[in-house]
């Protein structure tokens, strides 16, 4: 199993632009969580999506950001326009149902300018 | 809500020494819990978890954890520690009722082993 695959792994861009995170979960998984992870705030859940429809978003930090399921094997996190204090480590993890083991894809470090 | 604490942001030992990390948890209800390593640069990785079977569960790498009701503790241990074993150690526990599924993190150890 290629386990959780996220793209692109690093990305850099300057305050403003528009960001878009890619995600694809193991097979056969029907949740997925989007994390992010900061120094000062340590690991976030910010969404999370139980058979591609979100589940509960209250961890989003504002209206620009935005998170779509369109199926069960591939998810985006888009972040419009992007501000620097955005820049982390976004992590996405899958599990075969609510309540199970998640596992984590390598995660994106976001680098906004 | 359920919650974990780690004690301890930074623990420090040598290589053959005892490794604790210590994690409290917080639920109404019997949690489930689980312990993830991050290496330098990479995603999480399970180590192990209980899910009120067994209250020694062992995991990867020789680490294990003990469930204590009574302490409300689940603290990660191994035996003898190597060099490969110098990352950072999440404590996270399962949300239940209207947080079902969702995974809420301790803020993490970080294990330095020296030689």
């Amino acid at each position: 199993d290629a386990g959780v695959i996220q793209s692109p792994r690093h990305e850099v861009t300057e305050m403003g632009q528009e960001v878009t995170l890619r995600c694809k979960p193991i097979s056969g998984h029907n949740s997925l969580f989007w994390y992010r992870q900061t120094m000062m705030r340590g690991l976030e859940l910010l969404i999370y999506f139980n058979n591609n429809v979100p589940i509960d978003d209250s961890g989003m930090p504002e209206d620009r950001f935005s998170a779509k399921m369109p199926n069960a094997s591939f998810s985006t996190l888009k972040i419009q326009p992007s501000e620097p204090r955005d820049s982390a480590v976004y992590f996405c993890a899958s599990s075969q149902e609510r309540g199970r083991v998640q596992y984590f894809g390598p995660g994106t470090r976001l680098t906004v300018t | 809500a359920q919650s974990v604490t780690q004690l301890g942001s930074h623990v420090s030992v040598s290589e053959g020494a005892l490794v604790l990390l210590r994690c409290n948890y917080s639920s109404s209800v019997p949690p489930y819990l689980f312990w993830y390593v991050q290496y330098p640069n990479q995603g999480l990785q399970l180590l192990l978890k209980y899910t009120s079977a067994a209250t020694l569960v062992k995991g990867i790498n020789g680490f294990e954890a003990e469930f204590k009701k009574s302490e409300t503790s689940f603290h990660l241990t191994k035996p003898s520690a190597h060099m490969s074993d110098a990352a950072e150690y999440f404590c996270a526990v399962i949300g239940v009722g209207t947080s079902y599924g969702k995974l809420t993190f301790g803020q993490g150890t970080i294990l330095t082993v020296h030689p």
